[in-house]
């Protein structure tokens, strides 16, 4: 147990719908990253937020936002859903203070199914 | 554009033998290397290198770096069926993780 929870596991949807991915980092950690896993495919990574000020981007649509809030805790929003969203999204979040990255700890992921 | 690139893709082997899974890399500002092994669900974190040609070793999996080749492997050796997995690399560049494709380590009774 990484420590990193995330909700919901699974989350079947149709397209166009809307929907909220979130997760709880460890205990201390102030970073939260956000990443993609479409099948078959490596970590494609989306966001990272530090502290709840957005830290770095990388290829995140602008469908898709994300915050993160003074509790720590992030969420994802996905909107106007497509086929293609289909993916794991994972959220890891890091044991340094300081704004960088070394070791991550993931969590087990959220896999959304658009239909 | 900084990039990761690791191989083979995906190997397949028979227990007991010894595996080595390459990551290259071509980034602007390399801090650290990271080997992760990804089974069912979420990465594991297995070895963070920085300083070249120092090797990191924990049971039957190892790992270096060579900063002069821009690459690190990662040994396995008397392999378990429980090793397969995707294993992925990751280089932290100007505080961001660049991530390979992973290579999918099949291991075979």
């Amino acid at each position: 147990d990484s420590g990193v929870t995330q909700t919901p596991k699974h989350l079947i949807t149709a397209t166009g719908q809307r929907v909220t991915l979130r997760c709880s980092p460890r205990s201390g950690d102030l970073s939260v990253y956000w990443y993609q896993q479409s099948l078959d495919q490596g970590l494609q990574f989306l966001i990272q937020y530090y502290n709840g000020e957005e830290r770095a981007k990388g290829n995140i649509l602008e469908r898709f936002s994300a915050q993160q809030f003074p509790d720590l805790h992030s969420e994802l929003n996905l909107s106007s859903l497509e086929l293609g969203d289909s993916a794991l999204y994972f959220c890891a979040s890091s044991a340094r203070t300081a704004p960088n990255t070394g070791e991550l700890f993931f969590g087990e992921g959220s896999r959304l199914t658009v239909l | 554009e900084d990039k990761v690139v690791q191989s083979p893709l995906s190997l397949v082997v028979h227990e007991g033998d010894t595996v080595t899974l390459n990551c290259s890399y071509e980034v602007t500002n390399f801090r650290s290397l990271l080997w992760y092994k990804q089974e069912k669900k979420a990465p594991t974190f297995l070895f963070m290198l920085t300083s070249s040609g120092i090797e990191k070793k924990s049971g039957r999996l190892s790992s270096i770096l060579d900063k002069k080749e821009l690459s690190s492997i990662l040994n396995i050796t008397a392999t378990q069926t429980g090793d397969s997995a995707i294993y992925l690399c990751a280089v932290d560049s100007n505080y961001q993780l660049i991530w390979g494709a992973g290579t999918k380590l099949i291991i075979k009774p």
